[in-house]
């Protein structure tokens, strides 16, 4: 059974105290692995996709890692503006017929000024 | 804009009522996708729709139904047969299966 599970649960962070997110990922064949913020009642909001192990995009803050067990989320000198749930999902590319896309739980991301 | 439109954003039921939430999109996709969101879990797939006419259960189908009648629309209803009905509901679509999911905002349903 696939499975994404993302850690922390919940990250504090001062104004420019960079850290990295957690995503481990149990899939039969990964076809990609997407990560999305999402703000409080609002539906999640792309940020990136990764196909390979290696793989590395940037954002302005925000940098995704991939390997072939886990992807990271590394934000470089938050602002407050940041503050999000932040999601990972990780599509199989076994045989099903709609490219099955496991969520993980979130990483609920705070940033103080 | 393009985009993906949920109404309405909040939802009250009463218990042994069916609801219609409301999916639409401009974005031209072929595919569109239902979720539901728990607190602490991740999203789960209710339904998706690859193409007109056409549709599949997910993972969790059970209490609910959906219509794919026109290429920009997807309702879901939730039937009194679901029995937690309560949770955010995201509507979503994809230009194809392998490409990232575009939500929608989102409809909060309450049941009272």
């Amino acid at each position: 059974e696939d499975q994404v599970t993302q850690s922390p649960e919940a990250l504090r962070l001062q104004e420019g105290e960079s850290s990295s997110l957690n995503c481990s990922y149990t899939v039969s064949g990964l076809r990609g692995l997407f990560w999305y913020r999402q703000d409080p009642g609002k539906g999640p909001e792309f940020l990136f996709t990764l196909y390979s192990a290696g793989e590395e995009k940037e954002k302005e803050r925000l940098k995704a890692t991939l390997t072939k067990k886990e992807s990271f989320l590394h934000i470089t000198a938050p602002k407050p503006e940041d503050s999000a749930t932040y999601l990972c999902a990780a599509e199989d590319a076994g045989g099903t017929s709609y490219g099955k896309l496991t969520f993980g739980q979130g990483t609920i991301l705070t940033v103080h000024p | 804009d393009g985009g993906i439109t949920q109404s309405p954003k909040y939802l009250f039921r009463k218990e042994g009522q069916n609801v219609t939430l409301s999916c639409e999109q401009n974005l031209n996709h072929d595919a569109m996708y239902w979720y539901r969101q728990d607190p602490g879990q991740g999203l789960r797939l209710i339904y998706y729709s690859q193409i007109v006419n056409d549709f599949q259960k997910g993972d969790i189908a059970e209490g609910y139904s959906v219509s794919r009648e026109k290429k920009e629309s997807f309702p879901l209803t939730v039937t009194s047969a679901q029995k937690n009905p309560t949770a955010f509901y995201l509507c979503a679509s994809s230009i194809d299966r392998s490409q990232g999911r575009t939500f929608g905002s989102g409809t909060r349903l309450t049941v009272v």
